[in-house]
């Protein structure tokens, strides 16, 4: 089975510092990687696509794929209050199938 | 961006009725279209799968004449909960690709159930 995993948190940083959230993926072959951020009561929305091992930097946020490592993570920088949700990250598998699998989720809290 | 649209987004419903929530693709055309629910405090499971022109793909355990979809366009999915009960109430929640393989999952604003 095709796994994704995240710790669960939950995780608290303070207003201004930098958050770390990490996934860890089991199928190798996985060529797709996104992070999820999702409000109590809300649907997902999609905050960040990575395709390729390094870097991706999307205003305070960056994301990072080492497939060698088969470890995707998200970093946040000057985080704000508003920050504070459950990430999920989400890898698309190899196969014709393509599905899409969602990491548990980590549970992020920025205190002001 | 690409917009996917649910409604409604909030519902009460009497046990034993049944309710339908739509989900349709704004600006892109789904051939596959994915139906999550989510309680309180716990992660999107998903339910099955919707194929535009075929039968969806149930996840095990989830009934599939419970829970009918049908996927009659390349815009339009729906997810009927049959009979409901209060064990139903939950966060329904859709999602959408468009044609390109390793493109992300884009999500509706979710419908809350809630049977009485």
């Amino acid at each position: 089975q095709k796994e994704v995993e995240q710790n669960s948190g939950p995780l608290s940083v303070p207003e201004g510092a930098i958050a770390s959230l990490n996934c860890t993926y089991s199928d190798r072959g996985s060529q797709s990687f996104f992070w999820y951020r999702q409000y109590s009561g809300k649907s997902p929305e999609l905050i960040m696509s990575i395709y390729s091992n390094g870097d991706k930097e999307d205003g305070r946020f960056t994301a990072q794929l080492n497939k060698a490592s088969q470890y995707v993570s998200l970093l946040i920088r000057d985080s704000q209050p508003s920050d504070s949700a459950t990430y999920l990250c989400a890898v698309i598998s190899s196969g014709s199938a393509r599905q899409l699998t969602f990491g548990s989720g980590t549970q992020l809290t920025v205190l002001p | 961006g690409a917009v996917v649209s649910q409604h409604p987004s909030r519902v009460i419903c009497k046990s034993g009725t049944s309710v339908k929530i739509e989900c349709r693709s704004l600006d892109f055309q789904a051939t596959t279209m994915f139906w999550y629910r989510q309680f309180p405090k716990k992660s999107l499971m998903l339910m099955a799968t919707s194929n535009e022109g075929s039968k969806a793909t149930y996840e095990q355990g989830v009934e599939k004449d419970k829970f009918l979809i049908n996927h009659a366009s390349l815009t339009l999915s729906t997810l009927t909960v049959t009979s409901a009960h209060p064990e139903d109430s939950s966060f329904y929640i859709c999602s959408a690709r468009d044609r390109t393989n390793n493109s992300p999952l884009h999500f509706g604003n979710g419908t809350r159930l809630t049977v009485t």
